[in-house]
């Protein structure tokens, strides 16, 4: 079966401009959660989304936000973009439903590399 | 949140065990741990996930402590193709660290 699939791989935007990320999760996965990864910070977790509803937010600014559709697809939006924002973007989705189980593994995708000029 | 702690980085010769710790001495009753690795940049990868049994399969091996404070993954004969950032989780969040780089030399 398909994978996480990201769109776009790659892209390259201007400060003070704003990118929006897809997510297609796995088929039949209904939690989706989004992560931030740079050399010096490691992967953070930004926000998950669990049937269009976000469930947890990670310790970023507002500029940082995103959304999950009926269908679980996911974007994640980054406006007036900063230097700093420059990272790979990832998305992972499991089949978590709720409560604390066995059920949160993560599969994720390849990733959006974001480059802020 | 459960927090962990791991080595920054280790070594370990091909064809040797491969012994990764993970410190998460504030993990609650019902937190799970789990193992991923990242190799060059690519989409972190599901290794392994226990609640307090040791478990294993076909990548590795995982080892709790019975006070479920510690954990340690374990790789029986690494490979060239192992060398990557192990991380290792215990929150509902899924709060990834800074994991630890394995290097694994011939």
């Amino acid at each position: 079966k398909a994978g996480v699939t990201q769109t776009p791989r790659y892209l390259i935007k201007t400060r003070g401009q704003q990118v929006t990320l897809s997510c297609s999760p796995i088929s039949g996965h209904r939690s989706v959660s989004w992560y931030q990864q740079t050399p010096g910070q490691g992967l953070q977790f930004l926000f998950e989304y669990f049937s269009e509803t976000q469930r947890n937010k990670g310790n970023f600014p507002g500029r940082f936000s995103g959304r999950q559709f009926s269908n679980s697809r996911s974007e994640m939006n980054v406006s007036t973009l900063e230097l700093g924002d420059s990272a790979l973007y990832l998305c992972a989705s499991s089949l978590w439903t709720g409560g604390t189980s066995g059920a949160n593994v993560l599969t994720f995708g390849a990733g959006s590399r974001l480059t802020v000029l | 949140d459960a927090k962990t702690t791991q080595p920054p980085s280790m070594d370990c010769a091909e064809g040797r065990a491969a012994n990764l710790p993970c410190n998460h001495s504030t993990i609650s009753g019902n937190e799970y741990v789990y193992w991923y690795r990242q190799i060059h940049s690519q989409g972190p990868q599901y290794i392994i996930h226990g609640l307090k049994n040791n478990e294993t399969n076909e990548m590795a091996s995982l080892i709790i402590t019975e006070d479920r404070k510690s954990s340690t993954l374990i790789l029986p004969h690494a490979t060239l193709r192992d060398t990557a950032v192990y991380y290792c989780i215990v929150t509902d969040k899924l709060i990834f660290g800074t994991g630890t780089r394995l290097q694994v030399f011939p």
